[in-house]
């Protein structure tokens, strides 16, 4: 398997501007995880999906942040207005289930957005 | 919620021995997780563990006592390329997981 896949791998983009990364989880995944890593806050949990539905969103940062799942090989996190404070590595995870309790998350390589 | 406390960083010696510790405190308890990130890559897993005990994978031993809400990693024959982040992780319940902050293993010739 070619494993999580992640677009682009960076992105350097002006303040005010829309951004769009994107993700394709391993096939016959049914999670799928957004997080965002910086220095200060270490590696964060944005929302997550199972089965193409969002379970929870608690830790998208502002209403500029939104992601959707339109179907199970695809998964987009897109941020309007873009601002600096933004800037940080965006990875994408996907799981499947297989444990009554909690499964290994496979990540994709990441997406390093910077904002001027 | 979940509260997770590893150490910044540490220094070891190739071929030497060396203990990653990870303190947490959790609602509920659904096992521990421990993940190596190298620099500028993503996070690869290492272990998972949900009883108490040693669970031994290779040079890499995970170690877990539900009761002290305390698990270690323990690294053996220390290798240069093992130079990386350990994250230890909780899951938080339907399959998301609270990762520490990692802790930043250098090792030195």
């Amino acid at each position: 398997d070619a494993g999580v896949i992640q677009s682009p791998r960076h992105e350097v983009t002006e303040m005010g501007q829309e951004v769009t990364l994107r993700c394709k989880p391993i096939s016959g995944h049914d999670y799928l995880f957004w997080y965002r890593q910086t220095m200060m806050r270490g590696l964060e949990l944005l929302i997550y999906f199972n089965n193409n539905v969002p379970i929870d969103d608690s830790g998208m940062p502002e209403d500029r942040f939104s992601a959707k799942m339109p179907n199970a090989s695809f998964s987009t996190l897109k941020i309007q207005p873009s601002e600096p404070r933004d800037s940080a590595v965006y990875f994408c995870a996907s799981s499947l289930t297989s444990r009554l309790v909690a499964d290994e998350q496979y990540f994709g390589p990441g997406t390093r957005l910077t904002v001027t | 919620g979940q509260n997770i406390d590893q150490p910044t960083e540490m220094t070891a010696t190739e071929g030497a021995i060396v203990q990653i510790n990870c303190t947490y405190q959790t609602s509920g308890f659904n096992g521990l997780f421990w993940y190596q990130q190298h620099a500028g890559e993503a996070p690869t897993f290492l272990s998972y563990n949900v009883l108490d005990g040693l669970e031994e994978k290779g040079r890499f031993s995970s170690f877990l006592s539900r009761s002290k809400g305390y698990s270690y990693l323990l690294l053996k024959e220390l290798q240069m390329k093992d130079s990386a982040s350990y994250l230890c992780a909780v899951p938080g319940g339907g399959n998301k997981l609270t990762f520490g902050t990692g802790t930043q293993l250098k090792v030195e010739l």
